[in-house]
């Protein structure tokens, strides 16, 4: 049973252009989401989160989106550049601070120059 | 900033024999470590919750026994994967969070372990 769900498993995006990679989980528990970043043979490196609380929030050039009725998340990153190219996870957890996180099955993003 | 480290990055083992994981957490004591495991374009998966001196606990499906986790400090985690069998060839990533500071869980560097 995947309790958090990533339908696409890649992206191709053009460099300078808006990359969105889109994240449903099914789980009313989770109250906690988190997109991670990972490059093959390393562990995932954290990007940015948002708490059930909020339906935006922003760091940078990177945008998470939270609509908890259609239990939705999605990650705008804008302008993408070269170096966004890896693979995307998001992953839930009931309440910060728990490591206790469910992964989605990650997409991979290719920025194309 | 905190940091994960994780030993070995890759290895090789015969079928039947164990292999141990450390999972060390470089400046910050963690009392809570975490094990996940992601096969080939699959998602990363929660084996189980190691905690500092006292039994893990374990997701269901994972055996316990052939999965063998020990925590005995606040720096040091492993991950010993006991008979080890060709499906066993899977990514091992552990986690932990520093509690004296509000940031998300760092993650090991993963390690690559490959049963033949």
């Amino acid at each position: 049973d995947q309790q958090v769900k990533q339908n696409s498993p890649s992206l191709s995006v053009q460099e300078g252009r808006i990359s969105i990679l889109n994240c449903d989980y099914t789980n009313s528990m989770f109250d906690y989401f988190l997109w991670y970043k990972k490059y093959p043979a390393e562990g995932p490196t954290f990007l940015i989160s948002i708490s059930s609380i909020k339906d935006k929030n922003e760091d940078g050039r990177f945008t998470v989106f939270l609509n908890k009725s259609a239990k939705h998340l999605s990650l705008h990153i804008v302008p993408s550049q070269p170096g966004d190219s890896a693979v995307y996870f998001c992953a839930a957890s009931q309440g910060f601070g728990n490591e206790k996180l469910t992964f989605g099955t990650g997409t991979r993003l290719t920025i194309i120059p | 900033g905190a940091v994960v480290s994780q030993h070995p990055s890759r290895v090789i083992c015969k079928s039947g024999t164990s292999v141990k994981i450390e999972c060390r957490s470089l400046d910050f004591q963690a009392t809570t470590m975490f094990w996940y495991r992601q096969f080939p374009k699959q998602s990363l998966m929660l084996m189980a919750t190691s905690n500092e001196g006292s039994k893990a606990t374990y997701e269901q499906g994972v055996e316990k026994d052939k999965f063998l986790i020990n925590h005995a400090s606040l720096t040091l985690s492993t991950l010993t994967v006991t008979s080890a069998h060709p499906e066993d060839s899977s990514f091992y990533i552990c986690s932990a969070r520093d509690p004296t500071v509000n940031t998300e869980a760092f993650f090991g560097q993963g390690t690559r372990l490959t049963v033949v």
